[in-house]
């Protein structure tokens, strides 16, 4: 079955700097790769996701990029804020009733 | 839209007494999903559904864990009996299977402790 790794597990940064978190997947069937933002306490939420027959989707300050050849795929987060300060998952699919495999969470704190 | 709804928020339960989580999808959603969320073990998809059918279970952790969905607005996850380990974050989700957008929606969750 889908496997999917994320890294880092960790990540600080200082606000206005950019945050990148990066995401490997394992079933070359995989086609729809969406990212969630879980605030403490809260329940995630879908922030951005991307198709296989796409390289790159873009919504403000958040942007994914997907490589198919090298099945790994990216979250990037311009312009950092506090309130960008969350863990976030990534996911893969690959059967038609969107079973979703998530990653294993990126803790990212942003600092004022 | 109210969004997933599930129930309760909270609980806590002694060792060996039944536990039942609910929750009601969004009204149109024809796949319905339970997540078990740990710190040491992520986000586990537990069990799914769809148009109220199990079509894979394999993530449900043991005999004493079961979940039925006997109709679209309406599912329930029990365990029975329930341990200390079984304490977590049960979320529901549920998305529209077929429609371009893929994406879930969860509901609040629930916290369980089991002392």
């Amino acid at each position: 079955g889908e496997n999917v790794e994320q890294h880092p597990s960790t990540l600080s940064v200082q606000e206005g700097d950019s945050a990148v978190i990066k995401c490997t997947y394992s079933d070359s069937a995989s086609n729809y790769f969406p990212w969630y933002k879980q605030e403490l306490g809260k329940r995630p939420q879908l922030i951005i996701d991307i198709r296989s027959n796409v390289g790159e989707k873009k919504d403000q300050r958040i942007a994914v990029t997907l490589n198919k050849t090298a099945k790994h795929f990216s979250l990037h987060i311009t312009e950092t804020q506090p309130e960008d300060s969350a863990v976030y998952f990534c996911a893969a699919s690959s059967t038609g009733f969107q079973k979703l495999v998530f990653g294993t969470g990126t803790r990212l704190l942003v600092s004022p | 839209d109210a969004g997933v709804i599930q129930s309760p928020r909270h609980e806590v339960t002694e060792m060996g007494q039944e536990v039942t989580l609910r929750c009601k999808p969004i009204s149109g959603h024809n796949s319905l999903f339970w997540y078990r969320q740990t710190m040491m073990r992520g986000l586990e998809l537990l069990i799914y559904f769809n148009n109220n059918v199990p079509i894979d279970d394999s993530g449900m952790p043991e005999d004493r864990f079961s979940a039925k969905m006997p109709n679209a607005s309406f599912s329930t996850l029990k365990i029975q009996p329930s341990e200390p380990r079984d304490s977590a974050v049960y979320f529901c989700a549920s998305s529209f299977a077929g429609k371009g957008d893929y994406g879930y929606t969860f509901g609040s969750g629930t916290r369980l402790t089991v002392v």
